[in-house]
């Protein structure tokens, strides 16, 4: 019952290095999505993949590229790493195409980033 | 305009006290609601979906109000276990936002001994 998994759990970055995000679902979910989460601010959605082969900008994709691999998998990139970077990062799933809109999210257990 | 808005608290009760938190949503066009559930540095986790006649799980009882664009959650006999941020969320559908689920910040609860 592995759900959601996302790695890393934790990372430490330098202003300006790259790193990818990983997450990756076994619940056969079409639809997959990234949020940063920040103190006060709530989550915001960065992307979001409404089903294998899309994606589509959400709230915050500033300085963010993702690539929906296949259907089990959703990655973010971080190209050049800032400080307002720093934030927990969850990874959601949904399956709009069995369950239809009804259905819930589920989410990852977060990766939690500094960028120094 | 937040496509969702809540409280924020907190909200400090006592065990055993009955406590409401209330949502408000921005587009008519919203079709589907949810309450999640999120402690402290963890993931969202689904508390209950809401449904058009209201629904009941346990102590939780969730009502919708889409004349009035209106979300509540009320929990009964409050449990310590039950200190957490609860957050109210809506499906829009349409366009380019097909399948997006839109989250308020959160109302911070905490249950006191």
């Amino acid at each position: 019952n592995a759900g959601v998994t996302q790695t890393p759990k934790f990372q430490v970055l330098k202003t300006g290095q790259s790193m990818t995000l990983q997450c990756a679902q076994d619940m056969n979910h079409n639809s997959m999505y990234w949020y940063r989460q920040d103190p006060g601010m709530g989550l915001r959605l960065i992307y979001y993949s409404a089903s294998e082969g899309t994606t589509d900008k959400g709230e915050v994709p500033n300085g963010y590229n993702v690539s929906r691999l296949n259907k089990r998998e959703f990655s973010l990139r971080l190209e050049s790493a800032a400080p307002s970077q720093t934030s927990v990062y969850f990874c959601a799933s949904r399956d709009l195409q069995g369950g239809g809109f009804n259905q819930p999210q589920h989410f990852g257990d977060g990766t939690r980033l500094s960028i120094l | 305009r937040k496509e969702v808005e809540q409280d924020p608290g907190p909200f400090n009760v006592p065990e055993g006290a009955t406590v409401a938190f209330n949502c408000t949503y921005s587009n008519s066009a919203s079709q589907s609601f949810f309450w999640y559930r999120q402690d402290c540095r963890k993931e969202p986790k689904l508390l209950m979906s809401v449904y058009s006649s209201g629904n009941e799980d346990g102590r939780f009882t969730a009502q919708l109000n889409r004349a009035s664009q209106y979300i509540s959650l009320l929990i009964r006999d409050s449990k310590l276990s039950d200190s957490a941020t609860y957050l109210c969320v809506v499906n829009r559908l349409g366009g380019s936002t097909l399948g997006r689920l839109y989250f308020g910040r959160g109302t911070q609860l905490t249950v006191w001994p």
